[in-house]
């Protein structure tokens, strides 16, 4: 099975809008973390947001969040206030504490296209 | 405040060439990491290093070794190369703990005709 699915490959959104890109996983360690990421098209990727399995709250940095929902075992990365340097790559991933614990997964990702 | 420094950024090689991609990382991380990733497509590890000394296979090992010389250097190296191997290729580090991220370097192109 796999560890992340992302099932959106390419989603618009109109500037100073916000989007959702969603991000389920799968495990059974109960404690683990997730990641996303950003890929712009010049290639880096650059480290956005992180959740922790036994985080109370929902992640923010900024303009990015993390919609958190454990039971459903989604974390769905929501950018608010959409900007044309958004226009990227996004990777969810996932590490294990105690199951490959040097591993991470990543998912497919999504490619964001923000419209003017 | 370097991170993760990849060599080369960009390479040609002929079918059949050797090559070796280097990466070096200044953040005393222990794990180290060699993906590739095809256009258009996700990340696909190739090999990791846990810690200094030792290495594991990762989903596409097949025509690539790896060498951890110590705990800033983990190199890749392509002995036979093919078209098939025409890939970007980015090297990562992370220290333990799960709520550690990956730190990337910024990749090299590597296209084999």
């Amino acid at each position: 099975a796999q560890k992340i699915t992302q099932t959106q490959p390419g989603m618009f959104v109109q500037e100073k809008e916000a989007v959702t890109l969603d991000c389920t996983y799968d495990t059974s360690d109960p404690s683990y973390g997730l990641f996303w990421y950003k890929q712009p098209s010049s290639g880096e990727m650059i480290f956005l947001i992180y959740q922790g399995s036994y985080d109370q709250q929902n992640a923010t940095e900024g303009r990015y969040s993390l919609n958190f929902q454990k039971a459903r075992k989604s974390a769905n990365l929501v950018i608010s206030a959409s900007q044309l340097g958004d226009s990227a790559m996004y990777f969810c991933a996932m590490r294990e504490a105690a199951y490959n614990f040097n591993k991470f997964y990543f998912g497919s990702g999504t490619k964001l296209n923000v419209k003017p | 405040n370097a991170g993760v420094t990849q060599t080369p950024k960009f390479q040609v090689l002929k079918t059949g060439q050797s090559m070796t991609l280097q990466c070096a990382q200044d953040m005393n991380h222990n794990s180290m990491y060699w993906y590739r990733q095809d256009p258009g497509m996700g990340l696909r590890l190739i090999y990791y290093s846990a810690s200094e000394g030792t290495t594991d296979k990762g989903e596409v090992p097949n025509g690539y070794n790896v060498s951890r010389l110590n705990k800033r250097e983990f190199s890749l190296r392509l002995e036979s190369a093919a078209p098939s191997q025409t890939s970007v290729y980015f090297c990562a580090s992370s220290t333990q703990g799960y709520n550690q991220p990956q730190h990337f370097g910024d990749g090299t192109r590597l296209s084999i005709l």
